[in-house]
């Protein structure tokens, strides 16, 4: 059975542009979470989503939105792009949103550049 | 936001050894995961902990989560060279999970 996959697995943007990344969980999990990893650090939450509803939200702006669609993938999105949003975007896929005793399982991740 | 500290920062330790790393939070956990990650590569699950107390292994790796449910620990016994890599803990609290800032560890042949 496949894994989380993410798509792409590196891009490169310029400061002020819009990225989408998008994330196909594994077969029979219906939660969706995404996560900003930049070098050197853990994971941050950045968003979680079950049947296509928001279920969390971390402390990221409003240039960052997901949505999650009926097959239970989902697509992170971040506008007007800064230096800073340079990272590895991980995703990641759980049966269920928590606390139900679910653990999350990761994709390779997008590696953003901003340039 | 919340904040796991994860200790040692890193370590270096020959083939064969033990290794024990661990994680504390001011707050209250319901669930803790162990994570490895490779170079440009997404976190593995090594081990995860629903209960406080609870003592899981996964071959060489046991952890355990702390009675206090501040607390985990993480230990690799026999250490071999492929053991090499960032190991991350991660706690489950309100709706989402926190990560620790990752043990680096090198296993010299």
């Amino acid at each position: 059975d496949a894994g989380v996959t993410q798509s792409p697995t590196h891009l490169i943007k310029t400061r002020g542009q819009h990225v989408t990344l998008r994330c196909s969980p594994i077969s029979g999990h219906k939660s969706v979470s995404w996560y900003q990893q930049v070098l050197g650090q853990g994971p941050q939450f950045i968003f979680q989503y079950y049947e296509k509803e928001e279920r969390g939200r971390g402390n990221f702006p409003d240039r960052f939105s997901a949505r999650q669609f009926p097959n239970y993938s989902s697509e992170l999105n971040v506008n007007a792009l800064l230096l800073g949003d340079s990272a590895l975007y991980l995703c990641a896929s759980s049966l269920a949103p928590y606390p139900t005793g679910n653990t999350i399982y990761f994709g390779e991740g997008s590696w953003l550049t901003v340039v | 936001g919340q904040q796991l500290n994860q200790s040692p920062q890193s370590m270096f330790i020959q083939e064969g050894e033990d290794v024990s790393m661990n994680c504390t939070s001011s707050s209250i956990f319901n669930t803790w995961l162990w994570y490895k990650q490779d170079p440009g590569e997404g976190p593995v699950l090594l081990i995860a902990l629903y209960k406080a107390g609870e003592l899981t292994s996964n071959g060489r790796l046991t952890a355990q989560f702390g009675i206090t449910r501040k607390d985990s620990f993480l230990n690799i016994s026999a250490s071999i060279p492929s053991d090499v890599g960032i190991y991350f803990c991660a706690g489950h609290t309100g709706n989402q999970f926190y990560f620790g800032t990752g043990t680096s560890l090198t296993v010299i042949p």
